[in-house]
């Protein structure tokens, strides 16, 4: 059984950083794309990144592009997502998410989401 | 960037109802698009993706239809369990973009 959980989410300050972390299970995961999705409270899923199977090709949706890292250590099986310049607007669940079908994916496998607050 | 845009973004509707939702592209995107389910609390859940293609596992009264800019999203007959909000996205044309959602409330 495929199994995604998130974790890393806390209360974070206004332009502080926080990383997010993803195991990963019941899957070969060094042989699939990943994503992060994020929902803010109230509002529908937005795509944040995601990374090919090797690390070596990452997108990101333009609100996040510079201050989003996403990655990914194959080895752990693991997914990761360094934030950094936070603002009030990042506030929301975080999903790891699995795209079965390479480059160019739908996802359809999620984790449980980890909540990011950001405020002062 | 592609603009999706769902309707209508509340419904009514009784058991045993046909259910048919809309989700229009500001531009065409082929079959690029996946329909999901969510439930208050949880992940979303894909039900549909390349416009047509039925997620193994999910129930048969779900089907998908539509290419270039125009989609939906039928339930041939609504059942108590399909109250959920239902988003449609957009996938292989960055970035990924997801409708606003249809909130399916049952009579």
């Amino acid at each position: 059984e495929v199994q995604l959980v998130e974790s890393g989410g806390d209360l974070v300050q206004p332009g502080g950083s926080l990383r997010l972390s993803c195991a990963a299970s019941g899957f070969t995961f060094s042989s699939y794309w990943m994503s992060w999705v994020r929902q803010a409270p109230g509002k529908g899923p937005e795509w944040v990144a995601n990374i090919n199977e090797d690390g070596s090709e990452r997108h990101y949706v333009d609100s996040v592009k510079g201050r989003f890292t996403i990655s990914r250590d194959n080895a752990k099986n693991s997914l990761y997502l360094q934030m950094d310049s936070l603002r009030a607007e990042d506030t929301a669940v975080y999903y790891c998410v699995r795209d079965p079908s390479g480059s160019g994916s739908y996802h359809n496998n999620w984790g449980q989401g980890t909540l990011v607050i950001v405020s002062s | 960037d592609i603009q999706m845009t769902q309707s209508p973004s509340t419904l009514s509707a009784s058991i045993g109802d046909r259910v048919t939702i809309t989700c229009r592209a500001s531009q065409s995107i082929s079959s690029w698009l996946a329909w999901y389910q969510q439930k208050p609390g949880k992940a979303p859940k894909v039900l549909i993706y390349k416009a047509s293609s039925l997620e193994s596992g999910v129930p048969s009264r779900f089907s998908g239809s539509g290419s270039g800019t125009e989609f939906t999203l039928t339930i041939s007959s609504l059942q108590p369990d399909d109250l959920a909000t239902y988003y449609c996205q957009l996938y292989s044309i960055y970035p990924y973009t997801f409708g606003q959602g249809t909130k399916l409330e049952i009579k």
